[in-house]
């Protein structure tokens, strides 16, 4: 069984779209994460929630908001896409700070 | 707040050859470190952990990393390369409160046959 899933793997869609992505994870964690991947490979988080609370909120467009409906899910919607939001974005869970957080395959976004 | 710095973008061994990439951390308080993997197309998968137990860490594949407080390093090394360890590596570090991981930039390892 895959620990943290993400769906969809690719999303290809026009600029002013909206879209969204959604993440599960069945490792039991309380925490999980949305990061962004550029096109130089570079690793940033945007947002992580703990038990369905919001707790890491970095500057990020309001374009981009994130729903947990409940420990196991995170999901990102965004409004109004635009070209520099082509990235790779991951999913990840963790249990604790000293413990490894462990990511989903990731969801290539391209904007045309 | 932390900080994380891989010295070289890209590394080039010798299939056989040891494979040393460097990272380097800044944080307010101890830190707990990691090493994950990216293959092409793929997410990240944990090679090690720092969490403040033996400073001499040992992970997955053959690779180790040394946790070195004066230095700040936390660089990490293979004896012998193998064609299969070329992909990008990440160094990250979690502080205080906060368990999100600030990535370093990432360093590519290439290895020639």
């Amino acid at each position: 069984d895959t620990a943290v899933s993400q769906t969809p793997k690719y999303l290809v869609t026009q600029m002013g779209n909206d879209k969204s992505i959604k993440c599960e994870q069945n490792l039991g964690h309380d925490t999980m994460y949305w990061y962004k991947q550029d096109s130089k490979k570079f690793l940033k988080i945007m947002f992580s929630y703990n038990n369905k609370e919001l707790i890491i909120n970095e500057t990020v467009p309001n374009r981009f908001s994130p729903k947990s409906p409940d420990k196991a899910h995170l999901n990102l919607h965004i409004n109004s896409l635009e070209l520099g939001d082509s990235a790779v974005y991951f999913c990840a869970s963790s249990q604790s700070r000293d413990q490894p957080q462990h990511f989903g395959d990731g969801t290539r976004l391209s904007i045309l | 707040a932390q900080s994380v710095t891989q010295l070289g973008s890209h590394v080039s061994v010798s299939e056989g050859a040891l494979v040393l990439l460097r990272c380097n951390y800044s944080s307010s308080v101890p830190p707990y470190l990691f090493w994950y993997v990216q293959y092409p197309n793929q997410g990240l998968q944990l090679l090690l952990k720092y969490t403040s137990a033996a400073t001499l860490v040992k992970g997955i594949n053959g690779f180790e990393a040394e946790f070195k407080k004066s230095e700040t390093s936390f660089h990490l090394t293979k004896p012998s390369a193998h064609m299969s360890d070329a992909a990008e590596y990440f160094c990250a570090v979690s502080g205080t409160g906060r368990r999100a991981l600030t990535f370093g930039s990432g360093t590519r390892l290439q290895v020639q046959p």
